[in-house]
């Protein structure tokens, strides 16, 4: 069974749609989050979600809007696309957060390629 | 502005050991060393962390010199399969940045 899994792994769309990616980890951890690798593959946090509360959230636009139904689950949707979102999605869970645990591993899912035509 | 600084390459041959250096010049009293890696197409991957004494598990070793301002990651034998970019990153209660980070190219 795949720890962190990520749907879809690939999407490509127009600009201006909206669109979402789902995240689902099955190791029971309390902390989610998901980063974007730009074309120059530098990885960024946007996001961390602990126990289905929002405790980081980057300068990321507000365009991006992460949602957690529950603790296993932290999808993000992405309105109005723009030719510069395009890039690489990684979710991550960690047992702790970063404000919580600082020697915590993080477990990745494989990402979602996104390219916005 | 990642706190690390990494070479941006290395090579290394099948079977032999690689020094991975890291400087964090700037590294604060409660930072521990991560090292992650990001093979071709994949997520990253945890490999090891530390915070002041050297850290051995059954992926590498890390070892932190004294003053804590650099560290090396070491794969004791290298395998193809190692090929991969390796990110050294600080972390403290709320970072986790990641620069450029090393890619690794292992030679038959």
């Amino acid at each position: 069974d795949t720890a962190v899994s990520q749907t879809p792994k690939y999407l490509v769309t127009q600009m201006g749609n909206d669109k979402s990616i789902k995240c689902e980890q099955n190791l029971g951890h309390d902390t989610m989050y998901w980063y974007k690798q730009d074309s120059k593959k530098f990885l960024k946090i946007m996001f961390s979600y602990n126990n289905k509360e929002l405790i980081i959230n980057e300068t990321v636009p507000n365009r991006f809007s992460p949602k957690s139904p529950d603790k296993a689950h932290l999808n993000l949707h992405i309105n109005s696309l723009e030719l510069g979102d395009s890039a690489v999605y990684f979710c991550a869970s960690s047992q702790g957060g970063l404000a919580g645990g600082i020697g915590e591993t993080q477990y990745f899912g494989p990402g979602t390629r996104l390219l916005v035509l | 502005d990642a706190k690390t600084t990494q070479p941006n390459s290395m090579e290394s041959n099948e079977e032999e050991p690689v020094h991975l250096p890291c400087n964090h010049s700037t590294i604060s009293g409660t930072d521990y060393i991560h090292w992650y890696r990001q093979l071709p197409s994949q997520g990253p991957e945890y490999v090891i962390h530390g915070l002041t004494s050297n850290v051995n598990n059954r992926m590498a070793s890390l070892a932190i010199a004294e003053d804590r301002k650099s560290s090396t990651l070491i794969l004791h034998r290298a395998t193809l399969r190692d090929a991969a970019v390796y990110y050294c990153i600080l972390r403290d209660d709320n970072d986790m940045r990641f620069g450029a980070g090393t890619r690794l190219t292992v030679k038959p």
